[in-house]
């Protein structure tokens, strides 16, 4: 899979949105970009994933670029809870099991 | 609400004793991960099962640890002996492969081992 490049960390006010940006210049053209998040002493969750498309549900956005080497995950409105590490993961998929590798992901902060 | 269930939470064990932990997939799943965490290395991959085979288990020491499914509702990872460095937080997650959603892996809360 595909080596992901994030800042370490990011601060954001609450109510704000929070933009955090992913380099992924190594990927190729059957991995997707994946993103999940860990709130302290938590497992893991998944927010969101994408191809080539834009993609957007409950939790975010993720803006993908046209020739696909960056993304970029948008919490539209950040609240205190969202203050967690977000990993950008790239993964093959392949329509069997894929395994999910983490980076060291970026350390938002969101303050009042 | 399903959920991927992890026993114990915490565990504390001496030095060379065995340790076992379990983990309940989501009824369905037929992808299992384990993940070790630790504030140097982070989140590393140990293993990794699909339909209660393993697919992959080359991030974990052969020597001591073990990973099993003895059947869909249940996984456990082995450690024996287990050693000092071996205290992190052991994740363990579930899905499905195919589209959508249902690739996701779903991860339980944890079990922090210490090992003294």
């Amino acid at each position: 899979d595909a080596k992901t490049t994030q800042p370490t960390s990011m601060d954001c006010a609450e109510g704000r949105a929070a933009n955090l940006p992913c380099n992924h210049s190594t990927i190729s053209g059957n991995e997707y970009v994946y993103w999940y998040r860990q709130i302290h002493s938590q497992g893991p969750q998944y927010i969101i994933h994408g191809l080539k498309n834009n993609e957007t549900n409950e939790m975010a956005s993720l803006i993908i670029t046209e020739d696909r080497k960056s993304s970029t995950l948008i919490l539209p409105h950040a609240t205190l809870r969202d203050t967690a590490v977000y990993y950008c993961i790239v993964r093959t998929y392949t329509g069997t099991a894929s395994k999910l590798t983490f980076g060291t992901g970026t350390r938002l902060q969101v303050t009042l | 609400d399903a959920r991927v269930t992890q026993t114990p939470r915490d565990k504390v064990t001496e030095m060379g004793q065995e340790v076992t932990m379990r983990c309940q997939p989501i009824l369905g799943h037929n992808t299992v991960f384990w993940y070790r965490q630790t504030m140097m290395q982070g989140l590393e991959l140990l293993a990794y099962f699909r339909n209660r085979a393993p697919l992959d288990d080359s991030g974990m020491p052969k020597d001591r640890f073990s990973a099993e499914m003895p059947d869909a509702t249940l996984a456990t990872l082995k450690i024996q002996p287990s050693e000092p460095r071996d205290s992190a937080v052991y994740f363990c997650a579930s899905g499905t492969p195919g589209g959508g959603v249902n690739t996701e892996a779903f991860f339980g809360q944890g079990t922090r081992l210490t090992v003294v």
